[in-house]
Order: structure tokens, then sequence, then C-alpha cells
């Protein structure tokens, strides 16, 4: 298994431009997630879902939206890009499938290095 | 919301010695408690948790406690190795959703001294 994937690995965009980041998983697992990490800070959610066609928002998520269409994707997406987006950005995913007391480890993508000019 | 506070931010020790992080959480229903470590450039990776039913869990040489009436729980390293080098992040589960959302800790940079 490859695990999560993303891409881009960097990016450099131009204030204004859009752009989507990639993430796939080939666990089979239904939760997935979107964070982003500034520098010397702790990770913040963006947007989560819980299976495909559903999806809702974390703790910071203006600016991006999101779609799943499928169980492995979860594709961000950037809308006028500001320097303030400037961050790394890990996909993540989890198997939750065993119901409302289980706790499953987060398996992270590798990242995405933004910055916006 | 849940709230985490993490300290210290930085933290350095001799190697063959002990280090120890310490987060509090504000919400005290939360149930599950992760730390994660990340290596320089390297995504988060899970290296242990614990549920509110356990007050301790311990892996070979980490082990995690945590305080329930305190709010508080704790990652314990021992004879640390230059390999523990990286920045550690606790999290917490808050109750009441359905999406196993993680809090995290703003981190602490750990650097084992060869």
């Amino acid at each position: 298994n490859a695990g999560v994937t993303q891409t881009p690995k960097f990016r450099i965009l131009k204030i204004g431009q859009s752009m989507t980041l990639q993430c796939t998983q080939d666990m089979n697992h239904n939760y997935m997630y979107w964070y982003r990490q500034d520098p010397g800070m702790g990770l913040k959610l963006i947007y989560y879902s819980v299976g495909a066609g559903i999806t809702d928002k974390g703790e910071v998520p203006n600016g991006y939206n999101v779609s799943r269409s499928t169980t492995e994707d979860f594709p961000l997406r950037l809308e006028l890009a500001a320097p303030s987006q400037t961050s790394v950005y890990f996909c993540a995913s989890s198997d939750q499938s065993g119901g409302a007391g289980s706790y499953n480890e987060q398996f992270f993508g590798p990242g995405t290095r933004l910055t916006v000019l | 919301g849940e709230n985490v506070e993490q300290h210290p931010s930085t933290l350095s020790v001799q190697e063959g010695d002990s280090a120890v992080i310490k987060c509090t959480y504000s919400d005290s229903a939360s149930n599950y408690f992760p730390w994660y470590k990340q290596e320089l450039g390297k995504r988060p990776q899970l290296i242990i948790d614990i549920r509110s039913n356990v007050g301790e869990k311990k892996d070979q040489r980490i082990a995690v406690t945590l305080n329930k009436t305190a709010k508080h729980f704790s990652l314990h390293i021992t004879e640390t190795q230059p390999e523990d080098s990286a920045v550690y992040f606790c999290a917490a589960d808050p109750p009441g959703g359905s999406a196993r959302q993680l809090t995290f800790g703003s981190g602490t940079q750990l650097t084992v001294l060869p």
C-alpha cells in the first residue's frame, strides 16, 4: 500500500490564483481530513469527510473548499490565494468503521508546502 | 471547543536522560489522547495513544500518563537517543461528534544532545 499520497510536494502561487491540492489514500479508510501547519505551530483542521459525498468544516475553513466523490480521493481547493494561506498542508485518513467507541490512528500524507506571494 | 496547551515548546536533554512533555486540555469529556512525532520535513506519525479509561500506557521507552481530574496528560521518553530528536504533538479528541476530529497542541521541539 502507498498509504496517503499528496500532490504536488511544493507550489508557489501568486495572490489571487487558485489551485487544487490532491490527496489519495489506498487503505479504504472512510474518514479523511485536511490540516494546515504554520511554522512552529500545531496542526489545524480545515475540512473533514466521514465518507464519500459527506464533508464538513473544521476549525479554519475560510478560503478553502473540498469534495469527496470517492472513498479514495479528497481534494482541497484554494480559491483566490492569499499570503495568509502560506503553510504546509497535510491530508490524513483513518478507519473509523468500529463505531462510536472506536479511536483509530490518523495516517498522514507527506504534505504540500504552499507559498503565496 | 476543545483547547489543548502543550509545554515546553523546546526541550534539550542529554542522550540517555529522560524527557517529559506535558499537555492540558479544556473539555473534561474528551476521551482519546494521541501523541504524534514529526521529524524534520516529514509527516506526523502516531507513537502512542491513551484512552480516558486508562491512567498509563507504556511502549518500550515511551509512556503516556493521563490525569482526568486535572485534565492533563504527559509523554515520557526514557533513555533518550539522538533519533528521538523531533517535534512532538499532543492531541485530544473532543466529544460530541462522530468525525474523530483532533485538536492539536502547538508542539515541542525535542533535541537529544550526544
